[in-house]
């Protein structure tokens, strides 16, 4: 079990610029989460797939972002037209079955928009 | 939506002392998990606890979900017990909802 990964690890863009970023579940987890964190604040929701089904999304979730896991394994997050405001380290979690079972993060995507 | 408080917000300790941090949840959970977060912003699992009492090592967690709080106890503590605690709660939807966490430092 290697756990979740994600790439890259560091992000730095210039306003404007679209940034993409990947997560790799835990291999037999069908369930995939991605939060965003704030400085000096806990996570926040963003987005949950089923397999390869969006599910949920959060208001947060502009339409500059978007998330796609074509086949139910890997997953991408992709900005768009990045903004200051987008600084942020990005979280994806995953976990295990039809009901909410424990979630296991990755160590995380930090973006820095200049 | 939920809410979820932690209390308290900071504390300092002195390595080997003990120490109780508290979560406070509005609605009725689902799933409440306990998270240390390290200085590399690292999420790691300590605690699958929606309730009951569960302990690892010098670390124990108690959900009392009827009175809607969970508390974590960290004994003998060490500096690498530093970092930020979250708690996290599923309440209705499938995501977790965190609280605003406990930032512990352990000094030598």
């Amino acid at each position: 079990d290697t756990g979740v990964s994600q790439d890259p690890r560091h992000k730095i863009t210039k306003r404007g610029q679209n940034v993409t970023f990947r997560c790799d579940p835990i291999s037999e987890h069908n369930r995939l989460y991605w939060y965003r964190q704030t400085l000096g604040q806990g996570p926040e929701f963003l987005t949950y797939f089923q397999n390869e089904a969006q599910l949920e999304k959060s208001r947060l979730l502009s339409d500059r972002f978007s998330a796609e896991r074509p086949k139910g394994s890997f997953s991408t997050l992709e900005i768009q037209r990045t903004e200051q405001g987008d600084s942020a380290m990005y979280l994806c979690a995953s976990s295990f079955g039809d009901t909410t079972g424990e979630q296991y993060f990755g160590p995380g995507t930090r973006l820095t928009v200049t | 939506g939920i809410q979820v408080e932690q209390s308290p917000p900071d504390l300092i300790l002195q390595e080997g002392a003990n120490s109780t941090l508290r979560c406070n949840f509005s609605d009725s959970v689902n799933n409440l998990q306990w998270f240390h977060q390290n200085p590399w912003g690292q999420l790691i699992n300590l605690f699958y606890i929606p309730s009951g009492t569960k302990q690892n090592g010098r670390l124990s967690a108690t959900t009392v979900a009827t009175e809607r709080y969970s508390l974590l106890y960290i004994s003998s503590s060490q500096t690498t017990d530093s970092g930020v605690y979250f708690c996290a709660v599923v309440s209705g939807a499938n995501n977790l909802f965190f609280g605003t966490g406990t930032r512990l430092t352990v000094i030598p």
